[in-house]
């Protein structure tokens, strides 16, 4: 079945640093491929995402590229802000009936001012 | 904005107790799901549905059950309350293959 890996947390920054948080995938097919945040207290909101090969997705400042050949879509921001802070997620929809999607465990981001 | 609301936002209740969430949206949008939360486990789907009275078990069905008697209200019931079930649960809508997600409620099961 369909399965997201994430880097385990928490990943703590100082603010300005350089992000990447990594994400790779097993699905059948070509599936599309999202990053979701959550901030304290709150439900998940879209990030961004990407739906085919060799495409970037990007949103914020944060960036991810689906790259076929490695199974990956990893999270990459230049320069973090303490706002910043929050849990991030990566899913991935297979073409399926139901549109569900698959998420990895979770990557929090600590950033310290 | 999805305009996706769920209620209660926060329940304590004791073990063997029912317990009934609320998942409403305005959109009419045609599928909708439920989520559970957990620390490791990233979220993990419960039930879903794809039209009123049609629904279908996720990864972690156990001990759930659903109902969808309206287009816009899913409910998800928890029979007979145990422990195990103490999470945070999300409702979730689906529009362009996207999903929009609630604001969760957290549930606790003495």
């Amino acid at each position: 079945g369909d399965s997201v890996t994430q880097m385990e947390g928490p990943v703590t920054l100082s603010e300005e640093a350089f992000l990447t948080i990594n994400c790779t995938y097993t699905a059948t097919g070509y599936p599309s491929l999202f990053w979701y945040v959550q901030y304290p207290g709150e439900g998940l909101q879209l990030l961004l995402k990407a739906t085919k090969a060799d495409d970037k997705g990007s949103n914020k400042g944060f960036e991810a590229t689906y790259r076929k050949e490695t199974t990956s879509f990893h999270l990459e921001k230049g320069s973090v802000q303490v706002s910043d802070s929050a849990v991030y997620f990566c899913a991935l929809s297979s073409y399926n009936a139901g549109n569900m999607l698959t998420f990895g465990g979770g990557t929090r981001l600590m950033v310290k001012p | 904005d999805a305009g996706i609301t769920q209620s209660p936002r926060h329940k304590v209740t004791e073990t063997g107790t029912p317990v009934t969430l609320r998942c409403h949206q305005t959109e009419n949008h045609r599928y909708m799901y439920w989520y559970r939360q957990d620390p490791g486990h990233g979220l993990r789907l419960i039930h879903y549905s794809y039209g009123v009275k049609d629904t279908d078990k996720g990864e972690v069905s156990d001990g759930y059950s659903v109902s969808r008697s309206k287009t816009e209200d899913f409910l998800l019931t928890l029979e007979s309350a145990t422990s195990s079930q103490t999470s945070v649960y999300f409702c979730a809508i689906s529009a362009n293959r996207e999903q929009f997600f609630g604001p969760g409620t957290r549930l606790t099961v003495l």
